[in-house]
């Protein structure tokens, strides 16, 4: 079946670490991939996303690579804010008639310390 | 961007009540749209996919006489649940895709329902 694992959290950081959210998959046929950011008492908001193998999503500094190989999509960030501190999900999508059904890992919650 | 709005953002209900919770995509049409519930915590769990003028398929486990489903419109869907009952207590979820464009979905900011 299709499903997403991802690092257990909480992650907490200092301000400017280097950030890296492990994700991997497993799916039939070619999904997309996702991370989804929940920042705290708002609605999920799709932070980015790779459509095939070897692409590269990034936004806002993040930045994560459709690794088919290891069916991965670690989520990286180079210098951390307080302002990052969330809930990270990792998705992937599967097609279901016109639309896509998606499916989610069960987050890392993530606080950065000032 | 595309938005998508949850009314009522929370709602207290007592034990053996219904209670209705209203999506709306604001600035597109959506003919599908997903229902999800997110426990405290935890991920989100899909409950059904909601598609305009016709029946809403549901997950396996979910049920459907317990949680309605109405997609009346291209920019509404409903989720009623009837008969609530503390266990329902949870922060509900829908999203909804831009006709064309089947690999974005855009959520609303959820609601959340406690029952009493």
């Amino acid at each position: 079946g299709n499903s997403v694992t991802q690092m257990e959290g909480p992650v907490t950081l200092s301000e400017e670490a280097f950030l890296t959210i492990n994700c991997t998959y497993t799916a039939t046929g070619y999904p997309s991939l996702f991370w989804y950011v929940q920042y705290p008492g708002e609605g999920l908001q799709l932070l980015l996303k790779a459509t095939k193998a070897d692409d590269k999503g990034s936004n806002k500094g993040f930045e994560a690579t459709y690794r088919k190989e290891t069916t991965s999509f670690h989520l990286e960030k180079g210098s951390v804010q307080v302002s990052d501190s969330a809930v990270y999900f990792c998705a992937l999508s599967v097609q279901y008639s016109s639309a896509s059904k998606i499916i989610f890992g069960s987050g890392t919650r993530l606080s950065i310390r000032p | 961007g595309a938005v998508v709005s949850q009314h009522p953002s929370w709602v207290i209900c007592k034990s053996g009540t219904s209670v209705k919770i209203e999506c709306r995509s604001l600035d597109f049409q959506a003919t599908t749209m997903f229902w999800y519930r997110q426990f405290p915590k935890q991920s989100l769990m899909l409950m059904a996919t909601s598609n305009e003028g016709s029946k809403a398929t549901y997950e396996q486990g979910v049920e459907k006489d317990k949680f309605l489903i109405n997609h009346a419109s291209l920019t509404l869907s409903t989720l009623t649940v009837t008969s609530a009952h503390p266990e329902d207590s949870s922060f509900y979820i829908c999203s909804a895709f831009i006709a064309g464009l089947t690999d974005t979905q855009y959520f609303g900011p959820g609601t959340r329902l406690t029952v009493l």
